[in-house]
């Protein structure tokens, strides 16, 4: 159980384009998700924390209008990368949890390639 | 704020060797810890969680403590193989979201 899909796992595009990332629970109810960005040979640097039906709290240094999150439904949240640039490029992480602390559960990842 | 370090950052042993990789973090106050293991390239497959009330946990060869008081966990892995090869991450899950702090890894090779 508590799987979570990410889709595209690979995404490569020209600068200026605006790319989607969704993230899905599958078999559970995510009050919770979270995004995560990692760059070549770093750990994973949260970004962004969304619950379901408000707005999400970003970290500190992370644009807001330039990283969309939607988190309308309690099994699926997005990211929007708007007017990527190659300095973008990275590994995108989603994950989601159960309420009340519980461990958070991780998609696959997508490699985003702005060129 | 949650500071997590690993060390060390990589680490090359022959096979059939045991190792432990270490992991601190700057604030006791955690619900979890987890490690994980990253393959190059791909996502995250969670190893063990230990719960802030427990102490260990142990999956087949792997074993992670966790001594909340003095900040740090431990990942012991056993009988080393060439599969084992891969970057293990720790994270901390703190805050009122159970916010995940992450590590910087430690890379491990195993030669056959």
């Amino acid at each position: 159980g508590a799987v979570v899909s990410q889709h595209p796992s690979w995404v490569i595009c020209k600068s200026g384009t605006s790319v989607k990332i969704e993230c899905r629970s599958l078999d559970f109810q995510a009050t919770t998700m979270f995004w995560y960005r990692q760059f070549p040979k770093q750990s994973l640097m949260l970004m962004a924390t969304s619950n379901e039906g408000s707005k999400a709290t970003y970290e500190q240094g992370v644009e807001k209008d330039k990283f969309l999150i939607n988190h309308a439904s309690l099994t699926l949240s997005t990211l929007t990368v708007t007017s990527a640039h190659p300095e973008d490029s990275s590994f995108y992480i989603c994950s989601a949890s159960l309420p009340g602390n519980q461990p958070q559960h991780f998609g696959d990842g997508t490699r985003l390639s702005i060129l | 704020k949650q500071e997590v370090t690993q060390i060390p950052a990589a680490l090359s042993v022959p096979e059939g060797e045991n190792l432990v990789l270490n992991c601190s973090f700057t604030d006791s106050a955690i619900y979890n810890l987890q490690w994980f293991r990253q393959d190059p390239g791909k996502g995250l497959t969670s190893l063990l969680l230990i719960q802030s009330s427990q102490r260990e946990q142990t999956s087949g060869r792997l074993n992670a403590s966790l001594d909340k008081s003095s900040g740090r966990s431990t990942l012991y892995i056993a009988a080393s193989q060439p599969g084992d090869s891969a970057t293990y991450l720790c994270a901390a899950g703190t805050g009122g979201n159970n916010d995940m702090r992450f590590g910087a890894g430690t890379r491990l090779t195993v030669k056959p």
